[in-house]
């Protein structure tokens, strides 16, 4: 079965400071994953993905995230961190393997606070 | 482009009651989603629709029907409603039900059910 772990519910950082959100994920077959943010009332916004290639993935504001096939995880990371970042943040993965169609598997999400 | 859009935006109900949730999307994307959201739990799949005419169940479908009417909309039915379907309802969509297509997603509909 697929999963995702956000081991972290909440993730407190500095405004400047650099910031990690944490990822692991287990598939079967190659994993595809995906950050999405969610600030307050509103819906999911996609910040950024990995299919293939580099593990380095740059997304939207400033964000990136390292996929580490070894520790199947794909941590969230930005080097100065924002008090507009502080938001609900959530991995997500999918599979190229059985019948999921393009189904996301989400993990539970890890709120960002980012103090002035 | 509107993107995602979903109606209503908050609705109550009683036990019992019924009400459709609307989703319609104007990115020409051939595959929609409908999510559930729950405090601590992440988004679980309800339904999907991976091409105009099929329909799928997801992880938690029980209580729930959808239609997909047309390419641009996919709906979301209660029939009885349950204080267990409270929750943030959330519709998706990507231009295919592939493994490494993104999904975009409405800015939800809030249930409560009484």
């Amino acid at each position: 079965a697929q999963s995702v772990a956000q081991p972290e519910d909440q993730v407190n950082v500095a405004e400047g400071n650099p910031l990690t959100v944490k990822c692991t994920y287990s598939v079967s077959g190659n994993p595809y994953l995906f950050w999405y943010v969610q600030y307050p009332n509103r819906g999911l916004q996609f910040l950024l993905k990995y299919i293939t290639g580099d593990n380095l993935v740059k997304g939207s504001y400033g964000f990136e995230a390292e996929f580490n096939k070894s520790q199947t995880s794909f941590h969230l990371k930005k080097p100065s961190a924002l008090v507009s970042d502080s938001a609900l943040y959530f991995c997500a993965v999918t599979t190229d393997r059985g019948s999921t169609l393009g189904r996301l598997y989400f993990g539970r999400g890890t709120q960002l606070t980012v103090w002035p | 482009n509107a993107g995602v859009t979903q109606t209503p935006k908050f609705q109550v109900l009683k036990t019992g009651q019924s009400m459709t949730l609307q989703c319609a999307q104007d990115m020409n994307h051939n595959s929609m989603y409908w999510y559930r959201q729950d405090p601590g739990m992440g988004l679980r799949l309800i339904y999907y629709s991976a091409s105009e005419g099929t329909t799928d169940k997801g992880e938690v479908p029980n209580g729930y029907n959808v239609s997909r009417l047309n390419k641009r909309e996919f709906s979301l039915r209660l029939e009885s409603a349950a204080p267990s379907q409270t929750s943030v309802y959330f519709c998706a969509s990507s231009y295919r039900a592939r493994d490494q297509e993104t999904q975009y997603f409405g800015p939800g509909t809030r249930l409560l059910v009484l």
